[in-house]
C-alpha cells in the first residue's frame, strides 16, 4: 500500500530535549515536505527537498534542520525544542516536486513544555 | 496578510445542497491543490489544477489562472463530506502556500 509514515504520532517532550520525527515513504517519490499546522495560522512549509542531498527552507525553518541521506527517508530534527514549536506536524512527499498529487502523512502532535 | 484567501470560512449545509468553496492568490503559480481534512487531521489530496476543470465524483474543482481564482464544488453533499477543505498554491516548482481553510459542516 502506498504510503507515508511518520513516527511518533504523538509525543510531549521538555524544552531543549532534542527529538526526531521521522518519515519515511514506498511510493518512490523524489520530493518530499514538512508542514506544521497552527490554529488561526493553517499549514505553513518547513523544509522541502527536491531530492536525495537536495533540501531547501520553506517559510518557517528557524528552529528545525532536515535530511534527506535516502530517497525515502526525511526526518525533521528539532536540536532544542521550545514551547512555540508546540504543533501538529505533517510530513508529505509527491513523484516530481510540488505540482503532482501529495501524499500526506497522518500527521505528528508534539507538545514541548 | 495571507497570499491566498478561501472563503467561506465556515459554512453549514443540508444534505443534499450544492457547496462551493472558494480560493483567491494574489500572484501568478504553477500549480493548485484542493486538500481534505478530517476531523482527527488526516489530510487528503483531493485534486491538482493548473488550468482548465477536473472532477471526480460529486467533485468538481475549477481554476482560472487569469482571474487567479479557484473554487471547488461538492454535488449532492452529504454528512460524510463534512471536513475542512485546504487549497494551497505552488509558487515556482517548491514553495506551497495554503490557504486557511474552510470548515464544511452538512447537516442530514
Amino acid at each position: 500500500e502506498a504510503q507515508v509514515t511518520q513516527n511518533p504520532r504523538y509525543l510531549i517532550t521538555v524544552t531543549g530535549k532534542k527529538l526526531t520525527v521521522t518519515c519515511s515513504q514506498n511510493m518512490n517519490h523524489e520530493y518530499m515536505s514538512w508542514y506544521r499546522q497552527d490554529p488561526g495560522l493553517g499549514l505553513r512549509q518547513i523544509y522541502y527537498s527536491m531530492n536525495v542531498e537536495v533540501t531547501d527552507k520553506g517559510d518557517v525553518p528557524e528552529g528545525y534542520k532536515v535530511s534527506r541521506k535516502e530517497k525515502r527517508n526525511f526526518p525533521l530534527i528539532l536540536e532544542s525544542p521550545s514551547p512555540n514549536q508546540t504543533s501538529l506536524y505533517f510530513c508529505a512527499s509527491s513523484l516530481y516536486q510540488n505540482t503532482g498529487e501529495l501524499f500526506f502523512g497522518e500527521g505528528s502532535r508534539l507538545t514541548v513544555l | 496578510k495571507n497570499e491566498v484567501e478561501q472563503s467561506p470560512q465556515n459554512l453549514t449545509a443540508q444534505e443534499g445542497e450544492f457547496i462551493t468553496i472558494n480560493c483567491s492568490y494574489s500572484v501568478g503559480i504553477s500549480a493548485l491543490h484542493w486538500l481534505q481534512q478530517h476531523p482527527g487531521g488526516g489530510i487528503v489530496s483531493l485534486f491538482m489544477l493548473s488550468s482548465g476543470k477536473k472532477k471526480h465524483g460529486r467533485l468538481i474543482a475549477t481554476i482560472n489562472i487569469q482571474e487567479k481564482h479557484s473554487s471547488l464544488h461538492i454535488t449532492a453533499s452529504h454528512p460524510r463530506d463534512s471536513a475542512v477543505y485546504i487549497c494551497a498554491v505552488v509558487w515556482g516548482a517548491q514553495k506551497l502556500v495554503f490557504g486557511q481553510g474552510t470548515r464544511l459542516t452538512i447537516n442530514p
